[in-house]
């Protein structure tokens, strides 16, 4: 398996653009993850999907943020409008059962400039 | 809800020695425990995990770590440091009963030649 797939692995934007970032989790996991990463704040948790439907999206920063999964093999994290602050590395992560810990895929580097 | 607290937020060590990185947990229930480590510019790996078998889990690298419930600890271990080690180690648990991990600050461990 190639593991979880993010893409792109850099993105640079202008403040007010929507970006999405694209995850492919490993197939056969149930549950797929979207942290954000900074110095300041750390790993924090998002959202998490179980068998494509959101759990929990209580660490969504704002109405800015939205995710989906609309497959099995596939989720989106948008941000409309980007600002400054949502610079960070977000990444995304999947799990099969609780016991197994998580796969984490290489991240997508965000600056908004 | 559970949580985790990792004690020292930089450890530094001589190539060659002891590495002992430290991380508490709080749960109501009993847990799941798991140590990542993240390497510059990668996303998280794992490196062990305490599932309920036995306490002392070893993982890669040659690094351990020993669940103690009456401590409510998890701490890492590695008899001898490599200058490859350096990098950042996180502490995360999960309840048995969901799969919503949740992780530490972080501890950055450098390793002097």
């Amino acid at each position: 398996d190639a593991g979880v797939i993010q893409s792109p692995r850099h993105e640079v934007t202008e403040m007010g653009q929507e970006v999405t970032l694209r995850c492919k989790p490993i197939s056969g996991h149930d549950y797929l993850f979207w942290y954000r990463q900074t110095m300041m704040r750390g790993l924090e948790l998002l959202i998490y999907f179980n068998n494509n439907v959101p759990i929990d999206d209580s660490g969504m920063p704002e109405d800015r943020f939205s995710a989906k999964m609309p497959n099995a093999s596939f989720s989106t994290l948008k941000i409309q409008p980007s600002e400054p602050r949502d610079s960070a590395v977000y990444f995304c992560a999947s799990s099969a059962l609780a016991n197994y810990g998580y796969t984490f895929g290489s991240g997508t580097r965000l600056t908004v400039v | 809800a559970q949580s985790v607290t990792q004690l020292g937020s930089h450890v530094s060590v001589s190539e060659g020695a002891l590495v002992l990185l430290r991380c508490n947990y709080s749960s109501s229930v009993p847990p799941y425990l798991f140590w990542y480590v993240q390497y510059p510019n990668q996303g998280l790996q794992l490196l062990l995990k305490y599932t309920s078998a036995a306490t002392l889990v070893k993982g890669i690298n040659d690094f351990e770590a020993e669940f103690k419930k009456s401590e409510t600890s998890f701490h890492l271990t590695k008899p001898s440091a490599h200058m490859s080690d350096a990098a950042e180690y996180f502490c995360a648990v999960s309840a048995r009963n969901n799969n919503d991990m949740r992780f530490g600050a972080g501890t950055r461990l450098t390793v002097k030649p």
